[in-house]
Formats: structure tokens, sequence, C-alpha cells
């Protein structure tokens, strides 16, 4: 039992490029989150999704895109990437009100 | 405006000392969760707050829930440096949404 998978844990990209974090849960939940964490600070929901097909905007949605295709995997966009998006994201997937969190991708742009 | 307010943001303390943390609302939360990150992973959830003025205990960690449902606190006894970390109060707002306090990092020296 993987749990939460996220890939990768590295990552530097030069401002304007685009990427995709993945993100994957064997558990079946069905509610899926994205959260920034900069240094000092809290963990800031970025997008979370209610089940396949479903997406919404959590507090900080600017910059970034998801989709829901699958119950298994919530990819995060990134289509223009800015250095203001230097951070460590966290994928989360919850049961009831238990999150379950990957390990995390540090991604730095210059 | 972070609808959780932790406080302190930062503790250094000595081995065998007590300390409590606060997560403050000016909103009413169904529940609250206690989650502990260490450098390096994702939070790990400690524990859930349901009923207006609970008390929780894992070993030397009790928490409460406020008797209005808008505030907790999780007070550590005599600390050990294997709890240092940093330590995250979250909560469910509308519509489905898990948020997370700001955060307090504790660090506890032998």
């Amino acid at each position: 039992n993987a749990g939460v998978t996220q890939t990768p844990k590295f990552q530097v990209l030069k401002t304007g490029q685009s990427m995709t974090l993945q993100c994957a849960q064997d558990m079946n939940h069905e509610y899926m989150s994205w959260y920034r964490q900069d240094p000092g600070m809290g963990l800031r929901l970025i997008h979370y999704s209610v089940g396949a097909g479903i997406t919404d905007q959590g507090e900080v949605p600017n910059g970034y895109n998801v989709s829901r295709s699958t119950t298994e995997d919530f990819p995060l966009r990134l289509l223009s990437a800015a250095p203001s998006q230097t951070s460590v994201y966290f994928c989360a997937s919850r049961r009831a009100t238990e999150a379950f969190f990957g390990q995390g991708t540090r991604l730095t742009v210059v | 405006t972070q609808l959780l307010e932790q406080s302190p943001q930062f503790l250094s303390i000595q081995e065998g000392e007590n300390l409590t943390v606060y997560c403050n609302s000016s909103s009413v939360f169904s529940s609250l969760q206690w989650y502990r990150q260490e450098p390096g992973e994702g939070p790990v959830l400690l524990v859930t707050v349901v009923t207006g003025g609970e008390v929780k205990k894992l070993k030397r960690l009790t928490f409460q829930f406020g008797d209005a449902r808008k505030d907790s606190s999780l007070h550590i006894t005599a600390a050990q440096p294997g709890d240092t970390g940093l330590y995250l109060c979250a909560g469910v707002v509308a519509p489905r949404k898990l948020i997370f306090g700001t955060g307090t990092r504790l660090q506890v020296f032998p």
C-alpha cells in the first residue's frame, strides 16, 4: 500500500516554463487536494477535488490548473512558472477528516 | 487572512519543559485536527477533536477543543527532542475544503 505518491521530488524550472506535478493515491479516496508550503509557514490550499471530474479552487489558485479524470490521479499544472511559485508542494488525499500526504515536491523557479 | 491562527509561531525549549500551542479562529468548526510535520516529510495526523470541550490525550500530548468549537490547544508535558517539528492545526470549511493553520515550529534541545 503506497498511499500518496508524488513525482518528482525536486524540480528546477526557468521562468515561463511549464510543468506538471504528478500525484497518485491507491486508497480509493474521493477527496484530493494540492497545497503549497513556503518557508516558516503552514499549508495553503491551491486546488481540490471531491471526486473524478470535479475540481474547485482553494485559497491560492492563480497560476495553477488541475484536472481529475480518475479517482487515483490528481495532477497539478504550472502553465508559465514564476519565481513566486518557488515552494514545496504537497498532494493529499482525504478519508473523512483525516488527510494523508505525499512526501512533497520541492520546486525552484529561477 | 488566515482562518486558523496559531501561536506562538516559534518555540524553542529545553528537554523536560512543558509547553502549550494555541489554534484560534473566529469561525465555528465541526472538528479540528492536529498534525505534526517533520523536515522533508508531509504532515501526519495526531488527533481529531469533535465535541466542544473535548479533551484527548496521546501519551504526553493533551489536546483540547474549545467549548464554542472556535479554538483548540495542544499541551506537551515534559517535552523531548523527538517532539521537535512543525505542529499544524486544521479544519474543514465549506464547501469541503481542509485548511491549515499558520503553524508552530517547536525545537526541543537536549
